[in-house]
Parts: C-alpha cells; sequence; structure tokens
C-alpha cells in the first residue's frame, strides 16, 4: 500500500512571495489532516478535511493561508504572501474514519529568507 | 484545551540499555487515546505505540512499552535495548476519544531528541 505522497520536498522562496504544497492521502482515506511543524516543535493541525468538507481550520490563518481538498483526494496547501515566521515543516496526514489511525507524508520544508 | 508537556529536551542512551522518555498531558475528559510518535531525519513521523485510556492493561510493542498512569497523567515511554536506528525525535500526542471530527486532531508535545551511541 502506497504511503501519504509530498511535493516538493523542500522549497525556498524570499518573503512576500506565494508558495503551494500538494498532498495525495492513502487511497481511501476520508480524512486528511495539514500540520505545520516549526523548529523545535511539535506539529500544529492546521486544517482538517473530511472528504472534501472542512472540518476544522481554527488554527490556519487565514489572511495568508488557503487550502482545497478536490474530489476528495488530493489536497493543496497555498500561502500567500509568505513571511519569515512561516518558515516550517508542513506535514500532511491522513486516516480511515475509523479506526483513526493518522499515516504521515514525508512533509516539505518551507524555508521563507 | 489539552495540552501534551515533554519536559526532556534531549536524553541520551548506549545500546542496548533501557531509557525512559516522559511525558504528561492535561485534560478534562475521562476517554482518550494517547500516542508516542517517532520522528527521523528524513521527517517522516512513524506510529510507535497507542494507548487507549479506557484500559488499564500497559501498551507493548515489541521493544516498546509504555507505563500509562491515569490519574497522574503521565505516560512515559521505554525503549529497551536500544539500537542505533532508535536515534530520532520522539513525540508523545494526544486525540480524543469523542466522536465529532474536529476531535479527531492530535495534540502534540514539544519533543524529546534521542541519540543512541554505539
Amino acid at each position: 500500500e502506497a504511503g501519504v505522497a509530498q511535493s516538493p520536498r523542500y522549497k525556498i522562496i524570499e518573503k512576500r512571495q506565494s508558495v503551494a504544497f500538494w498532498c495525495n492521502p492513502i487511497s481511501g482515506h476520508a480524512t486528511l489532516y495539514w500540520y505545520q511543524q516549526i523548529l523545535g516543535q511539535g506539529p500544529k493541525l492546521l486544517i482538517q478535511f473530511q472528504n472534501n468538507g472542512v472540518v476544522d481550520d481554527s488554527q490556519l490563518p487565514k489572511d495568508r493561508f488557503s487550502a482545497e481538498r478536490l474530489k476528495g483526494v488530493d489536497s493543496t496547501l497555498k500561502i500567500q504572501p509568505a513571511k519569515l515566521e512561516d518558515s516550517a515543516v508542513y506535514l500532511c496526514a491522513s486516516s480511515l474514519s475509523w479506526p483513526y489511525e493518522q499515516y504521515f507524508g514525508p512533509g516539505t520544508r518551507l524555508t521563507v529568507t | 484545551a489539552q495540552t501534551v508537556t515533554q519536559s526532556q529536551p534531549e536524553m541520551s542512551v548506549q545500546e542496548a540499555e533501557t531509557v525512559t522518555l516522559s511525558c504528561t498531558y492535561d485534560t478534562s475528559e475521562s476517554d482518550y487515546y494517547l500516542f508516542w510518535y517517532k520522528q527521523p531525519p528524513s521527517r517522516q513521523m512513524i506510529l510507535v505505540i497507542r494507548q487507549e485510556a479506557y484500559k488499564q492493561q500497559n501498551a507493548t510493542e515489541n521493544r516498546f512499552s509504555v507505563n500509562f498512569q491515569k490519574a497522574a497523567k503521565s505516560f512515559s515511554l521505554k525503549i529497551s535495548d536500544s539500537q542505533l536506528g532508535d536515534a530520532a525525535m520522539y513525540f508523545c500526542a494526544y486525540r480524543s476519544a469523542e466522536s465529532g471530527g474536529s476531535n479527531y486532531k492530535l495534540t502534540f508535545g514539544k519533543g524529546t531528541l534521542l541519540t543512541v551511541n554505539p
């Protein structure tokens, strides 16, 4: 069984530029999560999708971050414009509706200069 | 809101020896799940072990075991016969057992960096 795929693995941009990350969850997983992991901290949930609907986006900075999950499968996370403090690893995870175990992708390391 | 605290930023252990990583959490819920995840330099988060709060028996997975103290809200991870491949960042995480989509998110601690010395 293929795992959660993410791309790119690394991205370097200048502040005020835009960037997008892509995630392909495990086949059949209805729930998809985006986490932000700042250096030295644990991951923090940004947004959670159930199929193609948003369940929780309370921690998403909506003035600059956006996310979508088309057709309930792949998802993209966008930052526009980026700030220095957005430098982090962005992790995508997916899970079945039951038993809810989350499986993580390899992450995208974003550096904003 | 639930919080997870890992008080040991770094730990080290000699190969083949045993090490214990600490985790405490705060919640008002009675039913929940606790996890230990391993994150090697490749950044891939790997589930090590899971504990259901309603189970009194401590979970065990091969060389990994937990000491779950519900009243004390403590959840430590013991790694026996440590191997070089165990070197990684270890995160303790909490998840509610209540139904409802937003309850399925994981709340993580800040992590403990484990070094295994040959």
